[in-house]
């Protein structure tokens, strides 16, 4: 398998546009998790998702920011409009679930710059 | 209060040094004890994990758990510049059922190794 597959890897956009970052997680995995790494914060889960259900989404900064998973290869956190305080690393990572599911498998992130 | 407290640093050492990383917690619930490496413009991945209390020995690498002081440790004996990366620590509640894997990370420590 290749990992968990982030696209894309840099976004530079202005402040105000649409922001998509995507994600596919290891074939198998049932539980998907959206993170953002900033230098000030470290790493904070947005939200996580188990067999295509939200979970949990309390992580979510502000409206602005949604995240859905149509199905168990796809994901997508979508920011609108976007802020230069979003400006940050954003990782997927997906885990197996059942007892194994102690390892998080993150994809190579998505480095968004909003200027 | 974050539920996980660790020193950002930066932690800089001669190769060869022993390095000492902690990290501290406040909720009793978590039964699993993780470190992530990460090195630059990667994703983290998974180094070692200890369930409960104890100490658990990979090579170079130990880790400790003293759950009566919520607090967890990961040593690098004759450390080397391929060491360099940022280290976080993760905890777990539990494995399998309505976890989903869901992970709480603390901050990082970024350690440089130097020749």
């Amino acid at each position: 398998d290749a990992g968990v597959i982030q696209s894309p890897r840099h976004e530079v956009t202005e402040m105000g546009q649409e922001v998509t970052l995507r994600c596919k997680p290891i074939s198998g995995h049932n539980s998907l998790f959206w993170y953002r790494q900033t230098m000030m914060r470290g790493l904070e889960l947005l939200i996580y998702f188990n067999n295509n259900v939200p979970i949990d989404d309390s992580g979510m900064p502000e409206d602005r920011f949604s995240a859905k998973m149509p199905n168990a290869s796809f994901s997508t956190l979508k920011i609108q409009p976007s802020e230069p305080r979003d400006s940050a690393v954003y990782f997927c990572a997906s885990t197996s679930g059942g007892r194994l599911n102690t390892e998080a498998f993150f994809g190579q992130g998505t480095r968004l710059t909003v200027v | 209060q974050k539920e996980v407290e660790q020193d950002p640093g930066p932690l800089s050492v001669p190769e060869g040094a022993i390095v000492s990383l902690n990290c501290t917690y406040s909720n009793s619930a978590f039964q699993y004890f993780m470190w992530y490496r990460q090195y630059s413009r990667k994703g983290p991945e998974l180094l070692m994990y200890t369930y409960s209390s104890g100490n658990k020995e990979d090579g170079r690498f130990t880790a400790q758990v003293d759950k009566s002081s919520k607090y967890i440790s990961l040593f690098i004996r004759d450390s080397q510049p391929s060491d360099s990366a940022t280290y976080l620590c993760a905890m777990l509640e539990h494995a399998g059922g309505t976890s989903y894997g869901k992970l709480t990370f603390g901050q990082g420590t970024i350690l440089t190794v130097h020749p």
